[in-house]
């Protein structure tokens, strides 16, 4: 069965460092989303991508945050100069529809010290 | 999009019992999905029912929703210990192209052997 994957599983990094979280979509899925939590709360949408552009992002999506889809199968988040507050585990998800079930993959777990 | 809210926030039970989690929401939607998250993973999705659909099934699960009381439940019937989880519902409300989902703060399920 298909499944989003994503990479790495466990990001550490020093405050101010720059770093890119890895996706791989569900291959014919058009529409990509980020969502982050932080350790014991709720699951926050971040951004959703479909048609090589930004749809929508939320608050929390400011400047430091960007996404790319370089190629026809990678999907990536960076994060341009980490917070203490960015520490939280990072999921990917993808949709065939924009108004249908999500497939979420694992989790990158971003550690910033 | 719009915030679910479930109800029970948590909700322990023995091995063959069944779990019943309600969901309330505020406006109009056009479907509602419910999630599962084990502790630190991935969200899964379980289930999604449109609108104009009243009941659903999916092996051990069923989902009513009721659009005039704006509610939804999920049940789970002879529960097992891998059912041990946090549940979320996330209405949709079609309103936006981007198909973001809001989560509440779950149900957590816990099922005792």
């Amino acid at each position: 069965e298909p499944e989003v994957t994503q990479t790495p599983s466990h990001q550490v990094t020093q405050m101010g460092q720059e770093v890119i979280l890895r996706c791989v979509p569900i291959s014919n899925h058009l529409y990509f989303y980020w969502y982050r939590q932080i350790l014991g709360q709720k699951v926050e949408f971040l951004v959703s991508f479909y048609n090589n552009e930004i749809s929508e992002k939320s608050e929390i999506f400011d400047d430091q945050f960007s996404v790319e889809r370089p190629d026809g199968s990678n999907f990536t988040l960076k994060i341009r100069s980490t917070k203490l507050e960015d520490s939280a585990m990072y999921f990917c998800a993808s949709s065939g529809q924009g108004k249908g079930e999500q497939y979420f993959g694992p989790g990158t777990r971003l550690t910033v010290t | 999009s719009q915030q679910g809210e479930e109800d029970p926030q948590a909700l322990s039970i023995q091995e063959g019992e069944n779990a019943t989690m309600n969901c309330s929401y505020k406006t109009s939607i056009n479907n509602l999905q419910w999630y599962r998250q084990n502790s630190g993973r991935g969200l899964v999705h379980l289930i999604l029912i449109r609108s104009n659909e009243r009941e659903k099934h999916s092996g051990r699960l069923r989902v009513t929703l009721d659009t005039s009381k704006k509610s939804s439940s999920l049940l789970i019937t002879a529960s097992r210990a891998a059912d041990t989880a946090s549940y979320f519902c996330a209405p949709y409300g079609g309103d936006n192209q981007g198909g973001k989902l809001i989560f509440g703060q779950g149900t957590e399920l816990s099922v005792k052997p």
